[in-house]
């Protein structure tokens, strides 16, 4: 079945970018997204790109996607210690038919 | 806030019970889902609805029923509960079922 490969954790420095990585296995995805989710709370919908889209740009996030390899980076300009919190890439496929399938999810740690 | 709203937020029952889980979804979405997540499975896509019709199963136990209201709010039912149940139950809604998914807060159960 479908796959969605993320590392464990990141550690950055407050004020330092961080690149989060995510390979997928399914070459039929139509949408790639990050999600966000903060200690006790819900997925918060960071940011999303179309498979057709190679770099998405919002803000301090930056989206790339390398449909070729199936891989998806997210990266956050001057990481702040608002950032802290567990990262998701999850990638849609089939028109939507089997819903999100989510990576186990990426920590990030901010030192001070 | 997402705008999708699940009610309770926490639930405690034992072992054989049944609790119904409720979300309602954001104002003009039509499509509405269920997902599980627990520390040993990760977020797991249970069950899609569309606009009142069930569109897509995913890793949804057969003590687990779901429904969609016409005024598009949604309903998880389990039923004969047990230990391994425990987990955040999430909802989210789209306004169709290829777009961008909204989730709500999540329901925390918890079986003694």
């Amino acid at each position: 079945g479908e796959d969605v490969e993320q590392s464990l954790f990141l550690s950055v420095r407050e004020g330092d970018s961080s690149v989060i990585n995510c390979t997928y296995t399914d070459s039929s995805s139509t949408y790639l997204y990050w999600y966000k989710q903060e200690p006790g709370a819900g997925l918060q919908l960071l940011t999303y790109i179309f498979s057709n889209m190679d770099m998405k740009q919002d803000q301090r996030l930056t989206v790339l996607l390398n449909k070729k390899d199936k891989h998806l980076s997210l990266r956050i300009a001057d990481t702040q210690t608002g950032d802290s919190a567990i990262y998701f890439c999850a990638d849609l496929s089939g028109g939507g038919a089997d819903g999100l399938t989510f990576g186990k999810g990426t920590h990030l740690i901010i030192q001070p | 806030d997402s705008g999708v709203t699940q009610t309770p937020k926490h639930l405690i029952t034992a072992t054989g019970q049944r609790v119904t889980l409720r979300c309602s979804p954001r104002s003009g979405d039509l499509s509405v889902y269920w997902y599980q997540q627990s520390l040993d499975q990760g977020l797991q896509f249970l069950i899609q609805y569309y606009n009142g019709e069930e569109r897509a199963k995913g890793n949804i136990l057969e003590r687990f029923s779901a429904q969609q209201f016409p005024d598009l709010h949604s309903e998880l039912n389990l039923s004969s509960l047990e230990l391994g149940d425990s987990a955040l139950y999430f909802c989210a809604s789209s306004v169709a079922p290829d777009q961008p998914q909204h989730f709500g807060d999540g329901t925390r159960l918890s079986i003694l």
